[in-house]
């Protein structure tokens, strides 16, 4: 199957710094990718999508100039957390299609 | 806009019994379902993937259905380990591409 990954695997920052993930499909191209928040205890919750050459997509109630998403290339996705809190504390993944969604393998963010 | 939804939320059964895991979803125009697991702090494995015009996949002790005109599906776990222990979560693909999650039923095998 088609490979996916997500780096840092971890994450711990500082109240108001900002923290980028990245997203990468390994073996496959992909216009399209999308990033998804998982809170302890709950489901993933589609944040973004992520759009190649052209801007993201956000869900409602998702802030889009605290959530920067960048689709730089057909292989790569980057979503940075700007001025990052303690509230954004988080497990994010991202996945990227082919055929079937394929997920990364996900970055906790741990905001102090 | 999809709902999907997960029962029960959690469950707790002895080695060696089958169980079902029940998933139903509001929009029924949907590209296909897959069912996922979680272990603690992990990412997502995908299990089985049934496309809308399939009615079921099987893989090993695992087999999952799609109704997809009622807006069911279900994941059936033949003879339980302790090994399955994990969240199942249940998602579905809409024609946009647009995936969307149940809540997840949490299982807990005991030895």
């Amino acid at each position: 199957g088609a490979v996916v990954s997500q780096h840092p695997s971890r994450v711990i920052c500082k109240s108001g710094t900002s923290v980028k993930i990245e997203c990468r499909s390994l073996d496959f191209q992909a216009t399209t990718m999308f990033w998804y928040r998982q809170f302890p205890k709950q489901s993933l919750m589609l944040m973004a999508t992520s759009n190649e050459g052209s801007k993201a997509t956000y869900e409602q109630g998702v802030e889009k100039d605290k959530f920067l998403i960048n689709h730089a290339s057909l292989t790569l996705s980057t979503l940075t957390v700007t001025s990052a809190h303690p509230e954004d504390s988080s497990f994010y993944i991202c996945s990227a299609p082919r055929g079937q969604q394929f997920f990364g393998p996900g970055t906790r963010l741990t905001v102090l | 806009k999809q709902e999907v939804t997960q029962i029960p939320a959690a469950l707790s059964v002895p080695e060696g019994e089958n169980l079902v895991l029940n998933c139903s979803f509001t929009d029924s125009a949907i590209y296909n379902l897959q069912w996922f697991r979680q272990d603690p702090g992990k990412g997502l494995t995908s299990l089985l993937l049934i496309q809308s015009s399939q009615r079921e996949q099987t893989s090993g002790r695992l087999n999952a259905s799609l109704d997809k005109s009622s807006g069911r599906s279900t994941l059936y776990i033949a003879a339980s380990q302790p090994g399955d222990s994990a969240t199942y979560l249940c998602a579905v693909l809409g024609n946009n591409n647009d995936m969307r999650f149940g809540a997840g039923t949490r299982l807990t095998v005991k030895p």
